[in-house]
């Protein structure tokens, strides 16, 4: 069984910037959510998918978008970048039917 | 979203149990308690959750209060690679039988294990 994987591990970007994160998510799992944990905080959610299309979405400017694609693995894209955007992006894979997120082990995004 | 009140830190002895205290007064009837943790530099773990009835599992076990408002998560025998911070979160089922994603984490625990 292969878990969540995450790539690139660590990225540098500037500001206005656009930067795409990507996420495979864990075999038999077909939902995939994405969150954001800043320095010394807790991770806080952008959004999920479920078969492709959106399924929920945290207070996070539309400049966050998503994909899902046909083997559930999944883009983050943040356009405009800002200096706050610096932070762990987590992708998480989970089944409806099923309890608990599995979580892969992140990009450390920096925005100079 | 319903909230959790958890400690900022606690600390522990190896091989001593740990009692992680949660509240969450506001919990919906229908609201499951799940907690996850987070080892330094890796993404939160899955480690245990619960509606109404205690629970066990390899890693931990769960009590729940009678009225639902508070939870704690215990661990049985804490060694060092228990260090972490740890989560209490209420979920919303999903329509489809399980929970929700969209997890609401707050500060969490940081757990401190003693040699």
């Amino acid at each position: 069984e292969t878990g969540v994987t995450q790539s690139p591990t660590h990225l540098i970007k500037t500001r206005g910037q656009q930067v795409t994160l990507r996420c495979s998510s864990q075999s038999g799992h077909n939902t995939v959510s994405w969150y954001q944990q800043a320095l010394g905080q807790g991770p806080q959610f952008i959004f999920q998918y479920y078969r492709e299309e959106e399924n929920g979405r945290g207070n996070f400017p539309p400049r966050f978008s998503g994909l899902q694609f046909p083997n559930y693995s999944s883009e983050l894209n943040v356009n405009a970048l800002e200096l706050d955007d610096s932070a762990l992006y987590l992708c998480a894979s989970s089944s409806l039917t099923g309890t608990g997120e599995y979580f892969g082990p992140g990009t450390r995004l920096t925005v100079l | 979203d319903a909230k959790t009140t958890q400690p900022n830190s606690m600390e522990s002895n190896e091989e001593e149990p740990v009692h992680l205290p949660c509240n969450h007064s506001t919990i919906s009837g229908t609201d499951y308690i799940h907690w996850y943790r987070q080892l330094p530099s890796q993404g939160p773990e899955y480690v245990i959750h619960g509606l109404t009835s205690n629970v066990n599992n390899r890693m931990a076990s769960l009590a729940i209060a009678e009225d639902r408002k508070s939870s704690t998560l215990i661990l049985h025998r804490a060694t060092l690679r228990d260090a972490a911070v740890y989560y209490c979160i209420l979920s919303a089922p999903s329509n489809y039988g399980g929970s929700q994603g969209n997890l609401i984490f707050g500060k969490g625990t940081k757990l401190s294990v003693k040699p």
